[in-house]
């Protein structure tokens, strides 16, 4: 079973306009962490925001806020007025923590496409 | 702070031929993550190793690969014999396992074409 769901394999958006990429995460830990990643088509992976599963606000990081709704498990990432820049693949990612096993599971990914 | 570094960024070489894909991770980190990335199966995981110990091989594809970390700094993944079906970028990442809030750090990646 998939312990990532990223639903929408790509997204367009109106520069300025906010847009949202879904994630739901599967896991029976209590003790977890979710990540969103952005790679643009140089390739490098950035890391872009963190919400533990403790954290009972939300996370904001600049234009970058994650939307999390723990008893749905979902984990969605809303980007607030875009930029051209911001057109890359988007990926969600969980970790969960069993010992000293802090591995991270990557999501498919979503294509985010900003039309000027 | 250079960041991981990973080394070569591209290599080309043919079936059969042994190939070692080299990471230096950020000083200070305790973890390491090698990431196989293609656009059929995405990112996954190989493996990955905690103070220089591998703690799960259990993405590693098979016998072919294999990786090391001699030392804190240093860390190689090789594949011996090559195929075709290895052509992917390869990711070293490395964290610090305590930081909970801390994402991975990536390198820029191996891209890696078996011929």
């Amino acid at each position: 079973a998939q312990k990532i769901t990223q639903t929408q394999p790509g997204m367009f958006v109106q520069e300025k306009e906010a847009v949202t990429l879904d994630c739901t995460y599967d896991t029976s830990d209590q003790s977890y962490g979710l990540f969103w990643y952005k790679q643009p088509s140089s390739g490098e992976m950035i890391f872009l925001i963190y919400q533990g599963s403790y954290d009972e606000q939300n996370a904001t990081e600049g234009r970058y806020s994650l939307n999390f709704q723990k008893a749905r498990k979902s984990a969605n990432l809303v980007i607030s007025a875009s930029q051209l820049g911001d057109s890359a693949m988007y990926f969600c990612a969980m970790r969960e923590s069993h010992g000293s096993n802090y591995k991270l599971t990557f999501g498919k990914g979503t294509l985010l496409t900003v039309n000027p | 702070d250079a960041g991981v570094i990973q080394s070569p960024r591209h290599e080309v070489t043919e079936m059969g031929q042994e190939v070692t894909l080299r990471c230096k991770p950020i000083s200070g980190h305790n973890s390491l993550f090698w990431y196989r990335q293609t656009m059929m199966r995405g990112l996954e995981l190989l493996i990955y190793f905690n103070n220089n110990v591998p703690i799960d091989d259990s993405g590693m594809p098979e016998d072919r690969f294999s990786a090391k970390m001699p030392n804190a700094s240093f860390s190689t993944l090789k594949i011996q014999p090559s195929e075709p079906r290895d052509s992917a970028v390869y990711f070293c990442a490395s964290s610090f396992s305590r930081a909970d809030n801390y994402g991975y750090t990536f390198g820029s990646g191996t891209r890696l074409t078996v011929v």
